[in-house]
């Protein structure tokens, strides 16, 4: 069966610190990979999906990047974090097509 | 962008009660999903429902589609306290490079026993 891994769970950063965020997906193969942010009490808000190994479409202009350096793996990376940059960050997968979206249980990034 | 709307934003009911929920959206689909999730956790798939169906029900769940008004319903029957979360609507577009689901706000329902 498929599995999909997100961690840390949480996370607390200064301002100006760097960030990786790793998530992976087990079971499957060639999966559509996404990242979404969460700010509170507030919907979803699609930051990159990708396709496939290097493939990356971003979503919104900001201070994060993605990169999906294996099939099956899928980071959120930022150099300099920003206070907006607190939320809770979801990664998801979809089979190719496929329609549900399986989601990890996010972690929630704190920029003090 | 978020497709998806849901109205209303907070829901309280009591056990055994209903729950509606109301989602528009803006742009052709071919399917419109929904999703719930608990406090400080990810989404969880509960049902999808094709553009060419009208209404889907799953144990206590009844969805309908209204593309002419381009809208979406979620009724919860005989809920519980357990099915207090937020739940999301989600609607499908493809892009250059890709398939990209975008949810609404979400609606939080709270269900006091």
């Amino acid at each position: 069966s498929q599995t999909i891994h997100q961690w840390p769970a949480t996370l607390v950063q200064p301002v100006g610190s760097p960030l990786s965020l790793e998530c992976t997906v087990e079971g499957t193969s060639n999966p559509n990979l996404y990242w979404y942010r969460q700010a509170a009490g507030r919907g979803l808000q699609l930051l990159f999906y990708s396709v496939g190994i290097g493939q990356i479409s971003s979503e919104v202009p900001q201070n994060l990047s993605a990169s999906r350096p294996q099939d099956r793996q899928f980071i959120l990376s930022s150099k300099k974090l920003l206070l907006s940059d607190s939320g809770f960050y979801l990664c998801a997968w979809r089979p190719t097509g496929g329609t549900e979206a399986f989601f990890g249980q996010g972690t929630r990034l704190t920029v003090v | 962008s978020q497709q998806g709307e849901e109205d209303p934003q907070a829901l309280s009911i009591q056990e055994g009660e209903n729950a509606t929920m109301n989602c528009s959206y803006k742009t052709s689909i071919n399917n419109l999903q929904w999703y719930r999730q608990n406090s400080g956790r990810g989404l969880v798939h509960l049902i999808l429902i094709r553009s060419n169906e009208r209404e889907k029900h799953s144990g206590r769940l009844r969805v309908t589609l209204d593309t002419s008004k381009k809208s979406s319903s979620l009724l919860i029957t005989a809920s519980r306290a357990a099915d207090t979360a937020s739940y999301f609507c989600a609607t499908g577009a493809s892009r250059n490079s890709g398939y990209a689901l975008n949810f609404g706000k979400g609606t939080s329902l709270l269900v006091t026993p």
